[in-house]
């Protein structure tokens, strides 16, 4: 069973700070998606990385997928409350379409 | 828009009873998941289906089972209730094809309390 881990658990910091979320596995992934849920909704995909070293950026939300494929981070620039809610990063196996979720990281941007 | 609709949003019973978490897709979609959300576990897959009539075992099936006999609707049975059972199920569906291929469409979750 392939793992992902996600840090920090639990991220708590004031509207204008910037924040690094992390997803880190001992296997590679042919994919690695980053949702976020915002309470009473389901997860909403952001972003999906294929190629190692590839960076996507989403306004303030940079993506970067680690060069052996088995790491992934997510960076936000000058938070916003908006930006508060769980936010999942998922890899998709080499040899099948399953996911496999980290635990979350729950931000809140407080104003 | 496309939609991931799961039938109940909150649904309380009691230990023992049956329950059916219904999901109805409208993208056409091959693949439907079910999945439960639990504080610090992250998603846990319970079972999916590639196909009508097919299930295939997640992580966690052990008290639950499936049923698929449309390409648009996958339902999740909790043939006896039981309070380890209560929590937000999320119900997904994906296509193998394709620029968005296997990235997961949810629907809004079901959560369930079981007394």
């Amino acid at each position: 069973t392939q793992l992902l881990e996600q840090s920090p658990q639990f991220l708590s910091i004031q509207e204008g700070e910037n924040l690094t979320v992390y997803c880190n596995s001992s296997s590679v992934f042919s994919s690695l998606q980053w949702y976020r849920q915002e309470p009473g909704e389901g997860p909403v995909l952001l972003v999906t990385v294929v190629t190692g070293g590839e960076v996507k950026k989403l306004k303030r939300l940079t993506f970067q997928f680690g060069d052996a494929r088995k790491d992934s981070s997510l960076h936000i620039t000058a938070a916003q409350p908006g930006d508060t809610g769980l936010y999942l990063c998922a890899g998709e196996g080499t040899s099948g379409s399953r996911l496999t979720f980290g635990e979350g990281t729950q931000l809140t941007v407080n104003p | 828009d496309v939609k991931v609709t799961q039938s109940s949003r909150y649904l309380v019973k009691r230990t023992g009873e049956k329950v059916f978490l219904e999901c109805v897709q409208d993208m056409d979609h091959e693949n439907m998941f079910w999945y439960r959300q639990d504080p610090g576990l992250g998603l846990r897959l319970i079972y999916f289906s590639y196909d009508v009539k097919m299930k295939e075992k997640g992580d966690i099936p052990e008290g639950y089972s499936v049923s698929r006999e449309k390409k648009e609707r996958f339902s999740l049975i909790l043939e006896s209730a039981s309070t380890n059972q209560t929590s937000m199920y999320l119900c997904a569906s994906s296509s193998p094809y394709g620029t968005g291929a296997n990235v997961l469409t949810f629907g809004a979750g079901s959560r369930l309390t079981v007394l």
